[in-house]
């Protein structure tokens, strides 16, 4: 079964610093897709970036990097230059596609304050 | 373009009455799957839906249906609400050939039973 670890409840980083989000995986398929997604207080989940299991590269995307360890199942977001607005949830997920059917599960978040 | 677009944000409900909640997809994307999410269970699938067929369902009594019609729209019924359904119910839209970014989300609908 595929499973997700998000083993920080809650984090905070001091503003301008970087700071990094955990995030552990779980799945026995070849081919799945990684991604991180912030949640602000209004609700909406925001895409932040996606790594894909075949790509060599990790993931940037703007002061977002994603720290992709394929062995260990690892895929930790880096986020640089801490802003306040950086201030939410911030959710690990995995999508599993198949040609029957396409699932992403999340894992149980992070809060992470931004302390000015 | 206009993304996903959930209606309606809030919603008070009785217990025992049955409400639909609405998902309008990215314009051509034919994959809309629903999500709940509770401070309990975090973030945990529903169903998902592709070309107005359910493909996928996750771990929920049967009061929780859905259909899509053949516009790609969504929508979720929960029938017989207990006070356990208070929750945001998130909706995502993704087009069928992409695996990675394409999954987009709505604002959530946000349902409070009483």
């Amino acid at each position: 079964a595929q499973k997700i670890t998000q083993t920080q409840p809650g984090m905070f980083v001091q503003e301008k610093e970087a700071v990094t989000l955990d995030c552990t995986y779980d799945t026995s398929d070849q081919s799945y897709g990684l991604f991180w997604y912030k949640q602000p207080s209004s609700g909406e989940m925001i895409f932040l970036i996606y790594q894909g299991s075949y790509d060599e590269q990790n993931a940037t995307e703007g002061r977002y990097s994603l720290n992709f360890q394929k062995a260990r199942k690892s895929a930790n977001l880096v986020i640089s230059a801490s802003q306040l607005g950086d201030s939410a949830m911030y959710f690990c997920a995995m999508r599993e596609k198949t040609t029957s059917y396409d699932k992403v599960i999340f894992g149980p978040g992070t809060s992470l304050s931004v302390i000015p | 373009k206009a993304g996903v677009t959930q209606t309606p944000r809030y919603l008070i409900k009785t217990r025992g009455q049955q409400v639909t909640l609405s998902c309008s997809p990215i314009s051509g994307h034919r994959s809309v799957s629903w999500y709940q999410q509770t401070p309990g269970q975090g973030l945990q699938f529903l169903f998902e839906y592709f070309s107005e067929t359910q493909r996928n369902k996750g771990n929920f009594p049967g009061r929780f249906s859905g259909r899509q019609f053949s516009n790609s729209r969504s929508e979720m019924n929960v029938s017989t609400l207990e006070l356990g359904d208070s929750a945001l119910y998130l909706c995502a839209s993704s087009l069928e050939r992409s695996q990675g970014w394409g999954y987009t989300f709505g604002s959530g609908t946000r349902l409070t039973v009483v």
